[in-house]
């Protein structure tokens, strides 16, 4: 199984709309999780902080299940900048932080 | 705010030729990766750095790799000797704390020839 797995993608989304995407984890010793955004070619940059009560900023709202050990990231009422490849970002407690594949989104008018 | 910076942007070598990859952490920052991602891939962890040590690196950061801090401020990445699949983006990134954010910088495109 591999450590950090997402969903395929790509989602194509029209405007407006909310969209949600999940990404589990292996190791049940994760400490600290994170949802990062990329744009094509460009750096990761961090979008939120994943907490274990649950988190929101603005339109995002990230969840964290340990149990089942997921996190979800939900977008709601997307706009056309919000295309962009999603990763998620788990630190299992050594040094690294570990990506998964990403997810691609696109927005459509 | 303050950021991670990379040079070069783009580096273009000939196979078997040695390249370095300059990066400068964000000043106060105390962890210090390179990562990289290869077109379409995903970001791959190559090596972390702490306390003027490798802390932890992959099976990819192989003896080609080095990792050097010489002095306060930069932090680079060499590759002794390249190889085809080498050809991929580098990111450096820093992190202030351990399980803290990790910001990278914009990256190295690296093409191997």
């Amino acid at each position: 199984r591999k450590e950090v797995e997402q969903d395929p993608g790509p989602f194509n989304v029209p405007e407006g709309a909310t969209v949600a995407f999940n990404c589990t984890y292996s190791n049940s010793a994760s400490q600290s999780f994170f949802w990062y955004r990329q744009d094509c070619r460009k750096e990761p940059k961090l979008l939120m902080s994943v907490y274990s009560s649950g988190n929101e900023d603005g339109r995002f709202t990230a969840q964290l299940n340990r149990a089942s050990q997921y996190i979800s990231l939900l977008i709601r009422d997307s706009k056309l900048s919000d295309s962009a490849t999603y990763l998620c970002v788990c630190h299992f407690g050594n040094e690294k932080l570990t990506f998964g594949t990403g997810t691609r989104l696109t927005i459509i008018p | 705010e303050p950021e991670v910076t990379q040079t070069p942007s783009h580096q273009v070598t000939q196979m078997g030729q040695e390249v370095i990859l300059r990066c400068v952490p964000i000043s106060n920052h105390l962890y210090f990766y390179w990562y990289r991602q290869i077109l379409g891939q995903k970001v791959e962890f190559l090596v972390s750095f702490y306390n003027n040590e490798i802390s932890e690196k992959s099976e990819i950061f192989d003896d080609q790799f080095s990792v050097e801090r010489p002095d306060g401020s930069n932090f680079t990445l060499k590759i002794r000797s390249t190889k085809l699949e080498d050809s991929a983006m580098y990111f450096c990134a820093s992190m202030i704390a351990w399980g803290e954010k990790l910001f990278f910088g914009s990256g190295t495109q690296l093409s191997v020839l």
